[in-house]
């Protein structure tokens, strides 16, 4: 149980293209779901934390208006990247969590995102 | 928030146990031990929590000294599949807590 898909798992684009993530609780009602952003060699980064039918709150540091989140449902959250630039090229991993915080996250198998 | 020192990296022969120390000297009384684990190219797996008492499940064990200052993830056979990186992270029972990851441990099992 407590699966999270995460779909595309790898995505090419050009400069300038905005590219949506999405992230699914399949078997589980998700209550908070978090984004995060891991470049190679290092840790995980996070981005923000959503609550379904509430606006994300974003780490600082993270432009809200290049990453938009939004948590329509509690088994579905999705993360776009605008105007994507080379630089935003990182692997993209969102997690699920049902309950409190004392309960796991969930995490996907994440999102490797290339911009050219 | 409260923060966690694990050492950069262990090794390990398959089969034998493995035992990962975490120190937390500043955890709070309602701050839980949560581990998960990373492979390369994928996101991270939940292994364990707990918040006083010593922990079973079928991936590991999670021992958690008395005084709750550190604690020790056991693999009790190591397998290949092991080999990856391991995080210890204490999270806050509120409802809007976050993880926040920070190097972890590289464990690399040999044949």
């Amino acid at each position: 149980g407590a699966v999270v898909s995460q779909h595309p798992s790898w995505v090419i684009c050009k400069s300038g293209t905005s590219v949506k993530i999405e992230c699914r609780s399949l078997d589980f009602q998700a209550t908070t779901m978090f984004w995060y952003r891991q470049f190679p060699k290092q840790s995980l980064m996070l981005m923000a934390t959503s609550n379904e039918g509430s606006k994300a709150t974003y780490e600082q540091g993270v432009e809200k208006d290049k990453f938009l989140i939004n948590h329509a449902s509690l088994t579905l959250s999705t993360l776009t990247v605008t105007s994507a630039h080379p630089e935003d090229s990182s692997f993209y991993i969102c997690s699920a969590r049902m309950g409190t915080a004392a309960q796991p996250q969930h995490f996907g198998d994440g999102t490797r995102l290339s911009i050219l | 928030d409260a923060k966690t020192t694990q050492p950069n990296s262990m090794e390990s022969n398959e089969e034998e146990p493995v035992h990962l120390p975490c120190n937390h000297s500043t955890i709070s009384g309602t701050d839980y031990i949560h581990w998960y684990r990373q492979l390369p190219s994928q996101g991270p797996e939940y292994v364990i929590h707990g918040l006083t008492s010593n922990v079973n499940n079928r991936m590991a064990s999670l021992a958690i000294a008395e005084d709750r200052k550190s604690s020790t993830l056991i693999l009790h056979r190591a397998t290949l599949r092991d080999a990856a990186v391991y995080y210890c992270i204490l999270r806050g029972a509120g409802n809007t807590d976050k993880l926040i990851f920070g190097t972890g441990t590289r464990l690399q099992v040999f044949p």
